[in-house]
């Protein structure tokens, strides 16, 4: 068990619709960073977030964002879903940032229909 | 920029023999290098990191892995395999020097079959 935690562990949901995933860093940790696993593009990285304040883009899309609230928690926000979006979105969280080692949570699979 | 090439997409090894994991890296910076292993349906577990100390590096499970900077290479390997081993391992790649901060950038990953 890394120590994040990511709700929900299952989400399906239909084409067009928005959804939120839900990221806990471990106790302490000020970065989280977001990822996405896909099939045909592997694990590319979304966004990373310091402190509250964004601090890297990578490959993320305008549909989505995210945020990091005061209690350092995170959630991913996804919008106008399509068929292409059905991935594993995994949270990850660290110490510092750039060079440390992060400590991936569970992950959340999306099914879009 | 920074990129990781794993050679090997698949990799078969009977249980109890050696396994060796390929993996080059390039990099602009002096980088930090990781290897993670994914179970199926499971998020990655961190295995070993390097951060420019020792260049051979030990991790859980009786993995570890050498990093040599005049081949870019970084290897992952284990003495003898254990049918808990077959899994997904992503050799990764951080470049930023500390004031940055971007994520990792991942191979696409070996599968490790372990046969009985």
């Amino acid at each position: 068990d890394s120590g994040v935690t990511q709700t929900p562990k299952h989400l399906i949901t239909a084409t067009g619709q928005r959804v939120t995933l839900r990221c806990s860093p471990r106790s302490g940790d000020l970065s989280v960073y977001w990822y996405q696993q896909s099939l045909d593009q592997g694990l590319q990285f979304l966004i990373h977030y310091y402190n509250g304040e964004e601090r890297a883009k990578g490959n993320i899309l305008e549909r989505f964002s995210a945020q990091q609230f005061p209690d350092l928690h995170s959630e991913l926000n996804l919008s106008s879903l399509e068929l292409g979006d059905s991935a594993l979105y995994f949270c990850a969280s660290s110490s510092g940032q750039g060079r440390h080692e992060q400590y991936f949570g569970p992950g959340t699979r999306l099914t879009v229909t | 920029a920074q990129s990781v090439t794993q050679l090997d997409s698949h990799v078969s090894v009977s249980e109890g023999t050696p396994v060796l994991l390929r993996c080059n890296y390039s990099s602009s910076y002096s980088p930090s290098l990781f290897w993670y292993v994914q179970h199926p349906n499971k998020g990655l577990q961190l295995l070993l990191k390097y951060t420019s100390a020792a260049t051979l590096v030990k991790g859980i499970n009786g993995f570890e892995a050498e990093f040599k900077k005049s081949e870019t290479s970084f290897h992952l390997t284990k003495p003898s395999a254990h049918m808990s081993d077959a899994a997904e391992y992503f050799c990764v790649v951080s470049d930023r020097s500390g004031g940055g901060a971007d994520g990792l950038t991942f191979g696409k990953g070996t599968h490790l079959i372990i046969q009985p």
